[in-house]
């Protein structure tokens, strides 16, 4: 159980333009999912957290304009990197968070999703 | 801000001795400690756990310890083998204005066991 997907799972894309990622549980609901941007060799930074049926929360010096998040579904989140620049360049990865009732909650990851702009 | 500070950025080790992985964290409110392993160009894996209401946890050759007067947790793996190799992220759970937990990750250990 506890199997987050993510699609794609690498894209190039060119300067200027917009990618959609999506993340998805499978198997269970998830009311807050992740979005994280990791650089290579370095540790996975916060972007901003995705909440079922209400705006997303940025964490400080991310755009919220430039990455468009959308929790549709319980178990669906996306964002969207709009007017993409080669600095925008990072693995993404989604988290969707299962809650354990008394027990508290876990993240689970996707795959990750690799972008380059050219 | 909340923090979490990882040690050693990298750590090196023979197959079959134990490697240890420090951190410790800023927000007192944290209760929930996950560790996560990472493999290149994979998604973390959440290993082990630990919550606030005990000190010590154990899986096989895994186990974490947590003092939370002190506010550091750390790692243990017992027996190594090369396919423990692998970058190692600790966090610590911190809550947000907006009521939800969020997972602040140290920097990162990487982990090379040598056979």
């Amino acid at each position: 159980g506890a199997v987050v997907s993510q699609h794609p799972s690498w894209v190039i894309c060119k300067s200027g333009t917009s990618v959609k990622i999506e993340c998805r549980s499978l198997d269970f609901q998830a009311t807050t999912m992740f979005w994280y941007r990791q650089f290579p060799k370095q540790s996975l930074m916060l972007m901003a957290t995705s909440n079922e049926g209400s705006k997303a929360t940025y964490e400080q010096g991310v755009e919220k304009d430039k990455f468009l998040i959308n929790h549709a579904s319980l178990t669906l989140s996306t964002l969207t990197v709009t007017s993409a620049h080669p600095e925008d360049s990072s693995f993404y990865i989604c988290s969707a968070t299962r809650i354990l009732g008394l027990a508290g909650d876990e993240q689970y990851f996707g795959p990750g999703t690799r972008l380059t702009v050219t | 801000g909340e923090n979490v500070e990882q040690h050693p950025s990298t750590l090196s080790v023979q197959e079959g001795d134990s490697a240890v992985i420090k951190c410790t964290y800023s927000d007192s409110a944290s209760n929930y400690f996950p560790w996560y392993k990472q493999e290149l160009g994979k998604r973390p894996q959440l290993i082990i756990d630990i919550r606030s209401n005990v000190g010590e946890k154990k899986d096989q050759r895994i186990a974490v310890t947590l003092n939370k007067t002190a506010k550091h947790f750390s790692l243990h793996i017992t027996e190594t083998q090369p396919e423990d190799s692998a970058v190692y992220f600790c966090a610590a759970h911190s809550s947000s204005s907006g009521g939800y937990n969020k997972l602040i990750f140290g920097a990162g250990t990487r982990l090379a066991v040598h056979p």
